[in-house]
């Protein structure tokens, strides 16, 4: 079975100040790991994603996030956050063989003017 | 040209009627899911069909019930509604595993 922990609910970070919002996982196989962001009142969209290769993949509006397999974690990051990145964010994991996606329970980021 | 549209955006209904909620999507995707967040923002798979055929059917009541015309449309059809199935429910397409989903905007479902 699969299971995707984010260790944090709540992230407060004031404007242009560096974030990390954590994901563990839980596979006994090869995954394919996502993170999507959920602005209010809107459908989910597609930040960032690793399949393979280089361990550390780059998405849009400036995140990135580190593939570390041996920590089993998928860690986005920002080096520095605006006010429009304040939104909830989700990871995800689907084994490379698997027909569903497994999501996180969000984390949400707030950015402090 | 929206790539996964849902209607009605937001449905407000009485207790014990029944609804039904439309997602179409233009991508020529094969799969297709229903997705409720509850008020904590938490997602839960409720339905997927795979080219008209069900492939996911999680535990939900069985007063939900998908219906699959083609592969383009997946529709819901929720039977005398409760106060609990008030929530925002989702619908999201997929080309293959690793693409991801893409998601509608989203139905606001409240019953009262």
């Amino acid at each position: 079975a699969q299971s995707v922990t984010q260790l944090d609910s709540q992230v407060p970070v004031f404007e242009e100040a560096p974030v990390e919002l954590r994901c563990n996982y839980s596979s006994s196989v090869s995954v394919y790991l996502f993170w999507y962001v959920q602005y209010p009142n809107q459908g989910l969209q597609l930040l960032l994603k690793y399949l393979s290769g280089s361990t550390l993949v780059k998405g849009i509006n400036g995140f990135e996030a580190e593939f570390n397999k041996s920590q089993t974690s998928f860690h986005l990051r920002k080096p520095s956050v605006h006010i429009s990145d304040t939104a909830e964010y989700f990871c995800a994991v689907i084994q490379n063989t698997g027909n569903q996606f497994y999501f996180g329970t969000g984390t949400s980021l707030t950015v402090i003017p | 040209d929206t790539a996964v549209s849902q209607t009605p955006k937001y449905l407000v209904t009485q207790m014990g009627n029944d609804k039904s909620i439309k997602c179409e999507q233009n991508l020529g995707h094969d799969t297709m899911y229903w997705y409720k967040q509850d008020s904590k923002k938490f997602l839960k798979i409720m339905f997927s069909y795979n080219n008209k055929e069900l492939i996911i059917n999680e535990t939900v009541p069985n007063r939900f019930s998908p219906k699959s015309p083609d592969k383009a449309h997946l529709n819901l059809h929720i039977n005398s509604l409760e106060l609990g199935d008030s929530a925002v429910y989702f619908c999201a397409s997929s080309l293959d595993r690793g693409n991801g989903y893409t998601f509608g905007s989203g139905t606001r479902l409240t019953v009262v």
